[in-house]
């Protein structure tokens, strides 16, 4: 079946510095991807819409200039958190929809855990 | 508030047990997704429903979608341990994003 990966798994990082993480979908093209984050003990939060070849869509509450969304094609996307703090510190899962006989699915990686100190 | 609700937030059962996990959403779905999900770890896969009135069933687990597609419900039949965990429900709206249920916490005692 279609796999989305997520690279790095875990990371750790200093307060002010960035983090990109990536988001590939394996063995399938896709145009849009989706970007989620979760806190613990609470629900994913849609945070973002990556579109390959044009601008990102965020949801309202999310800053478009710390959080940098760049879908570079068909099979990647990137989150970059800039300037991370302490209060970024989350789990964060991209998707991406993939059509199947079955209907529109959604294909979800296994997450990144960022822990900001 | 969630365009999502899901009921309950928790729920402790006895193992053998049956179950329920109700999701309702305040807008007609183009599909409904369950998954299952230890914090911090990835989703797993569980049912997608699209019509209105579908069942589907794997082992144990039964999603059932209302005829007016804003309702789903997730069974349990006689629970066991391995069925601990966080279940969360996924709806899409606009055949792109998905949102979601705040989860329910299933915990299981042997």
């Amino acid at each position: 079946g279609a796999v989305v990966s997520q690279h790095p798994s875990r990371v750790i990082c200093k307060s002010g510095t960035s983090v990109k993480i990536e988001c590939r979908s394996l063995d399938f093209q896709a145009t849009t991807m989706f970007w989620y984050r979760q806190f613990p003990k609470q629900s994913l939060m849609l945070m973002a819409t990556s579109n390959e070849g044009s601008k990102a869509t965020y949801e309202q509450g999310v800053e478009k200039d710390k959080f940098l969304i760049n879908h570079a094609s068909l099979t990647l996307s990137t989150l970059t958190v800039t300037s991370a703090h302490p209060e970024d510190s989350s789990f964060y899962i991209c998707s991406a929809p993939h059509v199947t006989p079955a209907g529109n699915e959604q294909y979800f990686g296994p997450g990144t855990r960022l822990t900001v100190t | 508030s969630q365009e999502l609700e899901q009921s309950p937030q928790s729920l402790i059962v006895q193992e053998g047990k049956n179950l329920t996990i109700n999701c309702t959403s305040s807008k007609t779905l183009y599909g409904l997704y369950w998954y299952k999900q230890k914090y911090g770890e990835g989703l797993i896969f569980l049912m997608m429903l699209q019509k209105g009135g579908e069942e589907k069933s794997h082992e144990k687990i039964t999603a059932k979608l209302d005829e007016k597609k804003q309702q789903s419900s997730l069974h349990i039949t006689a629970s066991q341990p391995s069925h601990a965990g966080i279940y969360l429900c996924g709806a899409g709206y606009n055949n792109n994003d998905m949102r979601f249920g705040a989860g329910t916490r299933l915990t299981v005692k042997p």
